[in-house]
């Protein structure tokens, strides 16, 4: 059974250009969730997807998009990339109606230079 | 909003030691979430604890919530090298979808 699986595991980009990162849940699982991870702090949400909408963001700008597939996979998009998204980006996948926990991806560590 | 304040930051152990990091919330906890991480990687799940005064163990790992559900605790006896990474608590606040978590908690266990 395939927990979450991310791609890709490194990428690195420079200022100003765009990137996607690609997520699939857990086997059974119907919601996706995205997170940021700076050097030395937990992870902060940035937004939720369930039903291929999204479901609740946090305080990320519009650079910050997502889109979920029929097959409940989701990718994150990132615009005009600072230096400051540099991050691992972390994507978690749960049951959408139950308090039962999220499951991890082992991210995908971003470096922008 | 709701926080989640980890202590300590850093702990470094004797292999064999035992050892408690605390997880208090500024608000009442509607489920408090254990998760453990290697450096750079994804989080794994340790436990999950609902219910004021509720305690679980797994291995040599018992995690508990007070009765006001405001502070848990993580409890590691006779740690070995395995126990080492970043210990983070989580919690999803009343109304929201959303995880919150602590800065974590990193630690080092000496062989």
């Amino acid at each position: 059974d395939a927990g979450v699986t991310q791609s890709p595991t490194h990428l690195i980009k420079t200022r100003g250009q765009q990137v996607t990162l690609r997520c699939s849940p857990k086997s059974g699982h119907d919601t996706v969730s995205w997170y940021q991870q700076a050097l030395g702090q937990g992870p902060q949400f940035i937004f939720q997807y369930y039903e291929e909408e999204e479901r609740q963001r946090g305080n990320f700008p519009d650079r910050f998009s997502g889109h979920q597939f029929p097959n409940y996979s989701s990718e994150l998009n990132v615009n005009a990339l600072l230096l400051g998204d540099s991050a691992l980006y972390l994507c978690a996948s749960s049951e959408g109606q139950s308090n039962q926990p999220q499951h991890f991806g082992d991210g995908t560590r971003l470096s922008i230079l | 909003s709701q926080e989640l304040e980890q202590s300590p930051q850093s702990l470094i152990v004797q292999e064999g030691k035992n050892l408690t990091i605390n997880c208090t919330s500024s608000k009442t906890l509607y489920g408090l979430y254990w998760y453990k991480q290697k450096y750079g990687e994804g989080l794994i799940f340790l436990m999950m604890l609902q219910k004021g005064g509720e305690e679980k163990s797994h291995e040599k790992i018992t995690a508990k919530l007070d009765e006001k559900k405001q502070q848990s605790s993580l409890h590691i006896t006779a740690s070995q090298p395995s126990h080492a990474g970043i210990y983070l608590c989580g919690a999803r606040p009343s109304g929201t979808y959303k995880y919150i978590f602590g800065t974590g908690t990193r630690l080092k266990v000496l062989a």
